[in-house]
């Protein structure tokens, strides 16, 4: 059974860095689609990003800028990094199984999501 | 971009009542790319149904999902204590967004 598990730090300075990282264990990365997503408290879902096994990436365009997911397939990792993070940023991060193409067909769902990991933004 | 709207914000039930929740998207969407999801307080979200209509393994038959072009419904026929929670649509028609969510509180 595939399980997600997201690590890094709960608290970041303003105009400073954020970088997550997401093990995958009981299955493989490749084949798949790999998501972040964040929810600010008391606020809904907002999708980051996500980057497939091929190293393919898309961004929430509101994010573009300051986003970067990258892949570790020897490591069975995935990562987020935004950058110049605000209060604004603070939100519970969570990552997700995102899909994946098989025989000509792809099937767009996040089916495994981490627990999720708080992150505050505050000096 | 696909913008979701979702209604109403708020539904008050009392179990054993009927839920339908309502998602329209901004533009045409096939329904291949339309999925739910349940969240419960302090949990990830759980996936219900993906292509609009297919039920994810181990959700009950009391819901279901349909829905086409821009208007999306999912129903709970009989609502479950454990079925209150907060409902999400997602699509993957551009990129991906969330629609901002109903609640399904008890009454």
């Amino acid at each position: 059974q595939v399980q997600l598990q997201e690590s890094g730090p709960g608290l970041v300075k303003p105009s400073e860095t954020l970088s997550l990282t997401c093990t995958v264990s009981g299955g493989a990365v490749n084949g798949y689609y790999w998501s972040w997503i964040r929810q600010p408290p008391g606020k809904g879902l907002e999708w980051i990003g996500y980057i497939y096994y091929s190293g393919s990436t898309d961004y929430n365009p509101s994010l573009k800028s300051r986003v970067t997911i990258s892949l570790d397939t020897s490591k069975n990792q995935f990562s987020l990094i935004l950058n110049s993070v605000t209060a604004a940023d603070t939100a519970v991060y969570y990552c997700a199984r995102d899909g994946y193409y098989s025989r000509g067909i792809t099937y767009y769902y996040m089916d495994v999501w981490g627990k999720g990991t708080t992150v505050t933004v505050s000096s | 971009e696909i913008v979701l709207t979702q209604s109403p914000g708020t539904l008050s039930l009392s179990p054993g009542e009927r839920a339908t929740l309502s998602c329209r998207a901004s533009q045409s969407l096939s329904s291949r790319f339309l999925v739910w999801y349940q969240q419960k307080p302090g949990q990830a979200p759980r996936l219900l149904f993906y292509g609009a209509s297919t039920r994810a393994t181990g959700i009950p038959d009391r819901f279901s999902g349909s829905g086409s072009g821009t208007d999306f419904t999912l129903t709970i026929t009989r609502l479950e204590p454990e079925d209150f929670a907060v409902y999400y649509c997602q699509q993957y028609g551009s990129s991906r967004t969330f629609g901002q969510g109903t609640k399904v509180e008890i009454k």
